[in-house]
């Protein structure tokens, strides 16, 4: 069974520094994704960064970056230059690539950014 | 293009009443499934289904009912609703599982703020 851990219930930053927000997993297979996904107040799922297993380098797009540590099975998110609409619920997620691929989340991290 | 359209946003049953959360999608996609979202517990999945025809259960299935007759619509059926059962629904679709990362993501609906008293 796959299972996700997000051992940050909440989270402050100032604004304009960089955040991390920390993600385990544990599974069994040997292919497998990895996502993040952000949750305003309005609260809709925004799909922000996605990782494969086998992936050589770790996911970059735009702010965020995946700190991808295979061997200790951790998927953090960094992002980098934290602006006030930072400000949200942030869950790490992930997939079985091969199979029915169902979607595991972890309990979230909720981050605010302080002007 | 609308996305995944969930409806109705709000809802306000009492118990032992039944209803259904209607979800479509239009970007022709194989997959779709049910979340709930509880405070603390992330979203957790009920049913999937990855094609017309075909549905499965997920983590926390009992209470809820769903069909797939056609691939735009995906229904979950609450058939005697519970306190319990009190909690926002987001449903999600994506394109055919593939080793390809980028069809992997799930789009989700806006979701469904259900209350039952």
């Amino acid at each position: 069974a796959q299972k996700i851990t997000q051992t940050q219930p909440g989270m402050f930053v100032q604004e304009k520094e960089a955040v991390t927000l920390d993600c385990t997993y544990d599974t069994s297979d040997p292919s497998y994704g990895l996502f993040w996904y952000k949750q305003p107040s309005s609260g809709e799922m925004i799909f922000l960064i996605y990782q494969g297993s086998y992936d050589q380098q770790n996911a970059t797009e735009g702010r965020y970056s995946l700190n991808f540590q295979k061997a200790r099975k951790s998927a953090n998110l960094v992002i980098s230059a934290s602006q006030l609409g930072d400000s949200a619920m942030y869950f790490c997620a992930m997939t079985r690539v091969q199979g029915a691929q169902k979607l595991v989340f972890g309990q979230g991290t909720r981050l605010t950014i302080n002007p | 293009n609308a996305g995944v359209t969930q409806t109705p946003k709000f809802q306000v049953l009492k118990t032992g009443q039944s209803m259904t959360l209607q979800c479509a999608q239009d970007m022709n996609h194989e997959y779709m499934s049910w979340y709930r979202q509880d405070p603390g517990m992330g979203l957790r999945l009920i049913h999937y289904s990855v094609g017309a025809g075909i549905t499965d259960q997920g983590e926390v299935p009992n209470g809820y009912n769903v069909s797939r007759s056609t691939t735009e619509d995906f229904p979950l059926r609450l058939l005697s609703a519970a306190p319990s059962q009190t909690s926002v629904y987001f449903c999600a679709s994506r394109p055919t599982s593939s080793r390809n990362s980028g069809a992997n993501v799930l789009t989700f609906g806006a979701g469904s703020r259900l209350t039952v008293l």
